[in-house]
């Protein structure tokens, strides 16, 4: 049971635009910032949204972040076959902890 | 280039222990706050330790709490994680990931955002 709550899957087809929900508390992204990760089939995890809204050098800007009150989304416009992939959204919790949601394993229709 | 170089794991039976080292390279290690993260088979990522840059500071997951412990070598550039009274549901793919230069607030280090990951390093605890 992750403390941070993702759906497990999300689909769609090439050029839509899609998004995943991340639902925490006030000990985590009610009060810290919101992070996504990306993962590839067989690969290690890549930063993907860091601060609630800020993309690494060289993330499309395709890909988008929010935040409101204990609830974060990754949005994902112009979707491609390449996006596929697992999704996480992680936190710092004020009891001293890293914490991740579940993962989203998104299809490309 | 930043370069995580985890090693270390392998086959171990329960009740044993491991050593896994992360190599790093391409940055000022001793000024970045770093973590340790965990996937088990076919699972989600779980978040384990962290430490600050100094190594003054360490988190652990409440299931980690005791048996495991994080520690670093800055002169050597390299993280550690310790794995004592090894359980089969410590079975994971272990990868290490470089934090934000570490900053002190409120008496907290945060080690989020992880922004560099290694290739990971496997430990099967199995008898």
């Amino acid at each position: 049971q992750s403390v941070l709550t993702q759906p497990p899957s999300a689909s769609g087809t090439p050029g839509q635009r899609v998004t995943i929900s991340c639902s925490g508390s006030s000990s985590n992204i009610g009060g810290n910032l919101v992070n996504w990760y990306q993962q590839l089939p067989g690969t290690a995890p890549k930063l993907l949204i860091y601060s609630n809204n800020q993309r690494p050098s060289g993330v499309p800007d395709r890909f988008s972040g929010s935040k409101s009150g204990t609830s974060a989304s990754l949005a994902i416009s112009g979707l491609q076959s390449e996006d596929e992939a697992d999704y996480y959204c992680a936190a710092w919790d004020d009891n001293l902890k890293g914490v991740f949601g579940g993962g989203t394993k998104l299809t490309v229709l | 280039e930043v370069q995580l170089l985890e090693s270390g794991g392998g086959l171990v039976q329960p009740g044993g222990s491991l050593r896994l080292s992360c190599a790093a390279s391409g940055f000022t290690f001793s000024s970045h706050a770093m973590s340790w993260v965990r996937q088990a088979p076919g699972k989600g990522l779980e978040w384990v330790s962290a430490i600050s840059g100094s190594g003054d500071y360490t988190y652990y997951a409440d299931s980690v709490k005791g048996p495991f412990t994080i520690s670093r070598d800055n002169s050597k550039n390299t993280l550690y994680l310790q794995m004592n009274s090894l359980r089969t549901d410590d079975t994971a793919v272990y990868y290490c990931a470089k934090g934000p230069p570490s900053v002190t607030i409120f008496g907290v280090v945060i080690p989020l955002p992880m922004d560099v990951w290694g290739q990971g390093t496997t430990v099967t605890v199995s008898s």
